[in-house]
C-alpha cells in the first residue's frame, strides 16, 4: 500500500523559534498533499490543501504566514511553524492522495509538537 | 457543505461481541464515505470507503460498513470485536469536487474489555 513517512516524529522548540515538519509520500506521487492539527481527543482540522509547484490552499483562521507550506516536489511536502507559540503545540499529521483515483487519503503517522 | 456526525464519544463491547460505531452524513450529492482508525500518537489508517454499489462494504482487519440512504448513515462494524481494535475511528466525508478535502467527524473512541 501506499506510505507516507512525517519527520520529526516528536519535536520540542522554545517559543519564538520555527519549527519544520516533512511530508513525504514514499512509494507513490502525490500533486496533492494535506496538512491537518489535532488537538487532544478531538477531531483532525484541516489546516492547508498543498499543491506541487503552487501556493497553498489555507482553510479559513489558518494563519497562512505563521503555518508556511512548501510543495517542491511531488514526493515531499513542508510545513514550517514559525515563531512557534505554546498553543501551537499540537499533533500536525500530513496526508498525500495518490494519483491512482482510488479517492483515499493515505496519512502520516503524524509529528508530535510541542512549545515551550 | 458537507458532514458527517459520531454521536458516541465513546462505545464500549466486550471481546468476542459485535460491534458497531455510528456515522450520520449531511450532503449535496452523491456522498463519498470513509471510515478510519487511529491508535495512539499514530496517523490514520484507512479501513474502507463507499463510493458507489454495494451498500456493504467490506474492509481491512474484518471491518465492515453499511451505507443506508434513507437514514443517511454509514455505521462500522464488525462481527466479533478484538482487544486490539481498541482505537479512534473517524467517519469522514469528501468535501467537494475532483476529490480534494475530507471533512472527518468528532471521532468514537472504541473499548474493547479482555
Amino acid at each position: 500500500g501506499a506510505v507516507v513517512s512525517q519527520h520529526p516524529s516528536r519535536v520540542i522548540c522554545k517559543s519564538g523559534t520555527s519549527v519544520k515538519i516533512e511530508c513525504r509520500s514514499l512509494d507513490f506521487q502525490a500533486t496533492t498533499m494535506f496538512w491537518y492539527r489535532q488537538f487532544p481527543k478531538k477531531s483532525l482540522m484541516l489546516m492547508a490543501t498543498s499543491n506541487e509547484g503552487s501556493k497553498a490552499t489555507y482553510e479559513q483562521g489558518v494563519e497562512k504566514d505563521k503555518f508556511l507550506i512548501n510543495h517542491a516536489s511531488l514526493t515531499l511536502s513542508t510545513l514550517t511553524v514559525t515563531s512557534a507559540h505554546p498553543e501551537d503545540s499540537s499533533f500536525y499529521i500530513c496526508s498525500a492522495k495518490s494519483e491512482r483515483g482510488t479517492y483515499e487519503q493515505y496519512f502520516g503517522p503524524g509529528t508530535r509538537l510541542t512549545v515551550t | 457543505a458537507q458532514s458527517v456526525a459520531q454521536p458516541e464519544d465513546q462505545v464500549n463491547v466486550a471481546e468476542g461481541n459485535p460491534l458497531t460505531v455510528k456515522c450520520t452524513y449531511s450532503v449535496s450529492g452523491n456522498p463519498y464515505l470513509f471510515w478510519y482508525v487511529q491508535y495512539p500518537n499514530r496517523g490514520l489508517q484507512f479501513l474502507l470507503k463507499y463510493i458507489t454499489g454495494d451498500n456493504l462494504v467490506k474492509g481491512s482487519y474484518g471491518f465492515e460498513a453499511e451505507f443506508n440512504k434513507s437514514q443517511t448513515s454509514f455505521h462500522l462494524k464488525k462481527p466479533s470485536a478484538l482487544v486490539s481494535d481498541s482505537a479512534l475511528y473517524f467517519c469522514a466525508v469528501r468535501d467537494g469536487w475532483g476529490f480534494q478535502k475530507l471533512v472527518f467527524g468528532t471521532g468514537t473512541r472504541l473499548l474493547v474489555s479482555p
